[in-house]
């Protein structure tokens, strides 16, 4: 059975900072990985998927990576923002679609 | 872009009740989805349809119903409502299983008291 794991569960950085979220997941028969931010009380929404046959996906000052010998994914944001803190939630898919949630880093950028 | 709109950001509703979320989208999905998200537990799925009146268990779906009578809606049925139902419900939806992304509504917080 797939468990997904983000480790730290909570991180601050001052503002313009570079830094590295992490998601690891124990099943390498994996579909995809999807990468997504939430808003308190608010719903997902997604940043990046990842293909099992990609290696990584880029969108802005994101850049996400996987690789799936070793079991890992990272979100890799750079000049991290105030309008960056949010809960980052990493999820794997198997061949039927079903997303298994990691518990969520949760980032906070201090001006 | 797409959009998942669930009926309701806040609801109440008392044990025993019956109650209904729904959820539309706007892109044709096949696929869609419900999941609860509760403080150290995470997200998880309940039920899922990858089409017209057809349904899938998810992890967890006891205490709950689905039904799909068209392809742009999905509802999310509490039989009888229980206290340990209370919390933030998702819905998303997508139009490939496995290859696009889930597309996800702004979530219900249902308290059940």
């Amino acid at each position: 059975k797939q468990e997904v794991t983000q480790i730290p569960a909570a991180l601050s950085v001052p503002e313009g900072e570079n830094l590295v979220l992490n998601c690891s997941f124990t099943d390498s028969a994996i579909y995809n990985l999807q990468w997504f931010r939430q808003d308190p009380g608010k719903g997902l929404t997604s940043l990046l998927l990842i293909q099992s046959s990609q290696r990584e996906q880029t969108s802005g000052r994101l850049n996400a990576s996987l690789d799936k010998s070793s079991g890992r994914s990272t979100l890799y944001i750079a000049a991290s923002q105030p309008g960056d803190s949010a809960t980052y939630l990493c999820a794997g898919s198997g061949n039927t679609g079903k997303l298994i949630f990691g518990q969520g880093t949760t980032l906070q950028v201090k001006p | 872009d797409v959009k998942v709109t669930q009926s309701s950001r806040y609801l109440v509703k008392r044990t025993g009740e019956k109650v209904f979320l729904e959820c539309v989208q706007d892109m044709d999905h096949e696929n869609m989805f419900w999941y609860r998200q509760d403080p150290g537990l995470g997200l998880r799925l309940i039920y899922f349809s990858y089409d017209v009146k057809m349904k899938e268990k998810g992890d967890i779906p006891e205490g709950y119903s689905v039904s799909r009578e068209k392809k742009e809606r999905f509802s999310l049925i509490l039989e009888s409502a229980s206290t340990n139902q209370t919390s933030m419900y998702l819905c998303a939806s997508s139009p490939v299983l496995g290859y696009q992304p889930q597309h996800f509504g702004d979530g219900t917080r249902l308290s059940i008291l």
